[in-house]
């Protein structure tokens, strides 16, 4: 099972609609996690870091939940510009080492 | 603010020659630098986790000897890949952070190298 894992996609929207994603972590000594867009052959963005209370930034929502072990990224009234893919990102620290693991992404279309 | 920048942005070469890449934090000082390698329509790897000052951290299977970091000071680390080979071709992209390792990260744009 891998470390990160997210539902590659594509998933194909049409404006306006609401989305959401989810990550899962199977590691439970992780303790950060953030979300990040990129677009095609670009560099990650950070989207939003994810906070133990979920915190919001406009039409985006990123929740944490740390029993069942997944972040989650809704997207309300999706635009065109939304269309990228979005990474989910565990830093996570145990007695030997600290890892930053990058899912494989989530490709989201937004059609007209 | 948190603006990376690297340099340069493309770079096409011969096999056996070395490339260099900069990585510079603008505005802010970055305490760790990352590498990461993404290939064409996979995920980032991350190779290398660099303090300023000291030896870099490699990841499992990533060279060290052949893939040269150095974090001279709390605005820039460098990558030279050395003996470059047509394999090493790839998007190579740094990120920056002004804390440790579980801060945002903020990457620059990217390097995408051609061997030939």
């Amino acid at each position: 099972r891998k470390e990160v894992e997210q539902d590659p996609g594509p998933f194909n929207v049409p404006e306006g609609a609401t989305v959401a994603f989810n990550c899962t972590y199977s590691n439970s000594a992780s303790q950060s996690f953030f979300w990040y867009r990129q677009d095609c052959r670009k560099e990650p963005k950070l989207l939003m870091s994810v906070y133990s209370s979920g915190n919001e930034d406009g039409r985006f929502t990123a929740q944490l939940n740390r029993a069942s072990q997944y972040i989650s990224l809704l997207i309300r009234d999706s635009k065109l510009s939304d269309s990228a893919t979005y990474l989910c990102v565990v830093n996570q620290r145990d007695s030997s080492a600290s890892k930053i693991i990058f899912g494989s992404g989530t490709r989201l279309s937004i059609r007209p | 603010g948190a603006v990376v920048s690297q340099h340069p942005s493309w770079v096409i070469c011969k096999s056996g020659t070395s490339v260099k890449i900069e990585c510079r934090s603008l505005d802010f000082q970055a305490t760790t630098m990352f590498w990461y390698r993404q290939f064409p329509k996979q995920s980032l790897m991350l190779m290398a986790t660099s303090n300023e000052g000291s030896k870099a951290t490699y990841e499992q299977g990533v060279e060290k000897d052949k893939f040269l970091i150095n974090h001279a000071s709390l605005t820039l680390s460098t990558l030279t890949v050395t003996s470059a080979h047509p394999e090493d071709s790839s998007f190579y992209i740094c990120s920056a952070a002004s804390g440790s390792w579980e801060y945002e990260q903020y990457f620059g744009p990217g390097t995408r190298l051609t061997v030939t």
